[in-house]
């Protein structure tokens, strides 16, 4: 089945910083989207792409959509503690679904004050 | 606030024991979600409805688990005879019918089975 492989794992990083995660995957997705988990609750909505090629921001976020249609990366400018969470990069493939996402494993951000 | 909502937030069970979780969509959504997320991983697909009819299953909705949207509004997934297997954060999401519009997290029921 479809997977995505998301790196890295985990970051920890000075409050200030930039950061950047990936996800790649071995098939084609027409949907990515970023999410952000913070511990308890549901994954929150950040950056919706449709277009490959696509780059959209959102504050200090900003996602693309790769151009082959198998990565797509997020990138978070200055950092501030309050970005502590676990990012989930999910894909919308073709045919078939109905809309069921597709999640990576997630990447840990820690932010040192 | 008008998104989506999931009772109870936490359940504690005994292994063998019936449980039944809620979810209110976002009310114009006619597209339902059920997920499941095992800790240190992303959320997986259980079930999709679109109104009250379920068309998709994912492999992992065992014979144990009934997901019902009887008025196409809210929905319920139940799980019977619970295993320690089935702890998890179970989320459900809602969807818009436009075809660019995304899926809106609750905040999930998390379920230990002792």
């Amino acid at each position: 089945g479809q997977q995505l492989n998301q790196s890295p794992q985990s970051m920890f990083i000075q409050e200030g910083e930039d950061v950047s995660m990936n996800c790649t995957s071995s098939s084609i997705f027409n949907t990515w989207l970023w999410y952000k988990q913070e511990p308890g609750e549901g994954p929150v909505l950040l950056i919706a792409l449709y277009k490959a090629g696509e780059l959209t921001s959102n504050g200090r976020l900003t996602a693309q959509f790769g151009i082959t249609r198998k990565d797509s990366f997020l990138n978070i400018s200055a950092s501030i503690p309050s970005d502590v969470g676990i990012y989930f990069c999910a894909g919308l493939g073709y045919g078939g679904s109905q809309g069921n996402l597709i999640f990576g494993k997630g990447t840990k951000l820690s932010v040192k004050p | 606030d008008t998104g989506v909502s999931q009772n109870p937030r936490h359940k504690i069970t005994k292994r063998g024991q019936n449980v039944t979780f809620r979810c209110d969509p976002i009310s114009e959504h006619n597209r339902l979600y059920w997920y499941r997320q095992t800790l240190g991983q992303g959320p997986e697909f259980l079930t999709y409805f679109q109104n009250e009819a379920q068309l998709e299953k994912s492999r992992l909705l065992s014979d144990r688990f009934s997901a019902e949207r009887p008025k196409g509004s809210f929905s319920t997934l139940e799980i019977q005879r619970t295993e320690q297997g089935d702890s998890a954060m179970y989320l459900c999401a809602s969807r818009g019918q436009g075809f660019t519009d995304t899926q809106y997290f609750g905040p999930g029921t998390r379920l230990t089975v002792l």
